[in-house]
This record gives C-alpha cells, sequence and structure tokens, in this order.
C-alpha cells in the first residue's frame, strides 16, 4: 500500500509567489519523522526541512515551512516568495520507527514538479 | 568533505550484462540504501543494509544484488535477470533506528541498456 501520497504531479508558480506541495501519509506507528527533499534537473537529492511526529510546532527552515496537521496526517510543504532556482521536483519522505521497523527506511512519494516562471 | 561518492556517472550496458555500481560513504554510517528512479516517477527502495554483512531486500530486489563486506561500501550489482534496468540509480547513507535523521545521497548513477 502507498505509504506516502502526492497528489500534485506538477505546478506552476509565479516569481516571488508562494507555493503549497501537498503531502499526506498512512502509518500506525506513533513515531515518525517526515522529510522533504528537493532534486533539480541534475539529480542529487537535497534535503530540505524535517518534521518529528511528536514535534508541537511546524518547522520552518528559512523559506521553507511545513504545515503539519497530524490528525489528517499531512505534511505540507510551503515554500515562501518562489524564485527561479526552486524549479525542481520535490519529494514527501517518511521514516517509521517502529518494533516491526527498529531501523526505520525512509519510503518516498511520487514528488511534485515545480515550475517557477518569471 | 564527509559525502557519499557514487560511480560512474553514467553506464552503458548491452543486455546480458551484469554491471556494478559503485557507492562509498565517509559519513561513518551504519544503514546504506539503494534507490531506483524512473523518469517522472518516486523513489523505490531496492536493498538496504543496517550492518556490515548484512542486507535486506526493498520493494523492488529482483534482478539486483548487494554486498556490503564494509561499512563505507555498498555496491549495487544490476544483474542480466532485471528485464528493464535502463534508470538513474541514488545510493543513501544514514544513521539507522532514529526517526529524526535525514539521509544523505550520492550524486546518482543513470543506467542505459544499449
Amino acid at each position: 500500500a502507498q505509504k506516502i501520497t502526492q497528489t500534485q504531479p506538477g505546478m506552476f508558480v509565479q516569481e516571488k509567489e508562494a507555493v503549497t506541495l501537498d503531502c499526506t501519509y498512512d502509518t500506525s506507528d506513533p513515531s515518525y519523522g517526515l522529510f522533504w527533499y528537493k532534486q533539480p534537473s541534475s539529480g542529487e537529492m537535497i534535503f530540505l526541512i524535517y518534521q518529528g511526529s511528536y514535534d508541537q510546532q511546524n518547522a520552518t527552515e528559512g523559506r521553507y515551512s511545513l504545515n503539519f496537521q497530524k490528525a489528517r496526517k499531512s505534511a505540507n510543504l510551503v515554500i515562501s516568495a518562489s524564485q527561479l532556482g526552486d524549479s525542481a521536483m520535490y519529494f514527501c519522505a517518511m521514516r517509521e520507527v517502529s518494533p516491526t521497523d527498529s531501523w526505520g527506511k525512509l519510503q518516498f512519494g511520487a514528488g511534485t514538479q515545480v515550475v517557477v516562471t518569471p | 568533505d564527509g559525502g557519499i561518492t557514487q560511480s560512474p556517472k553514467y553506464l552503458f550496458r548491452k543486455e546480458g550484462q551484469n554491471v556494478t555500481l559503485s557507492c562509498e560513504q565517509n559519513l561513518n554510517h551504519d544503514a546504506m540504501y539503494w534507490y531506483r528512479q524512473d523518469p517522472g516517477q518516486g523513489l523505490r527502495l531496492i536493498y538496504y543494509s543496517q550492518i556490515v554483512n548484512d542486507f535486506q531486500k526493498g520493494d523492488i530486489a529482483e534482478g539486483y544484488s548487494v554486498s556490503r563486506e564494509k561499512k563505507e561500501s555498498f555496491p549495487l550489482t544490476v544483474t542480466s535477470a532485471q528485464k528493464n534496468p535502463t534508470a538513474f540509480y541514488l545510493c543513501a547513507s544514514s544513521v539507522p533506528g532514529q526517526r529524526n535523521t535525514e539521509a544523505f545521497f550520492g550524486q546518482g548513477t543513470r543506467l542505459t541498456v544499449v
């Protein structure tokens, strides 16, 4: 079963605007971590932001913030003041740590392609 | 500088050949992973390893093999049994068992069957 769902295959956003990328996840474990990665056309995976299942506050890192709604099992990424260099594929990922997976595989969604236009 | 090195960056394989993709890390991480990425798609887990001499199959292990003889090295062999090996392959490492540690990735190897 799909653990991470990203329903937006692609998005266009104008420079300097904010964009929200959706991510929903499925887990029955109380302890998990959520990650967002950026993959430019060069192929490297760049870590952006992390949110823990027990964290009380939404994570922020510069222009990136995470809208974490635990009851809805969603972890949407918000990029503020978009720049041309933000054009890339964005992946949501989850790591569960539980008795059945004690060391925590990282599982990825299908990704959202973001294109920032001038 | 600490990091993960994958080689080669581009690899061409004739049908019926086995090829090995290299992955080396100097981050002192116990866990290492191999992912496959097809165009416009997400990452799918091939194999992963928590410690030396131990590894587990991921979601799409058929046609692939790995070894973990040293902590810093986790090579992936794409065998002739893999029916559609053309893809982008990413190696990653992390600290195992901690939900708040991200995985670090190599630059990837783009494999093409000719």
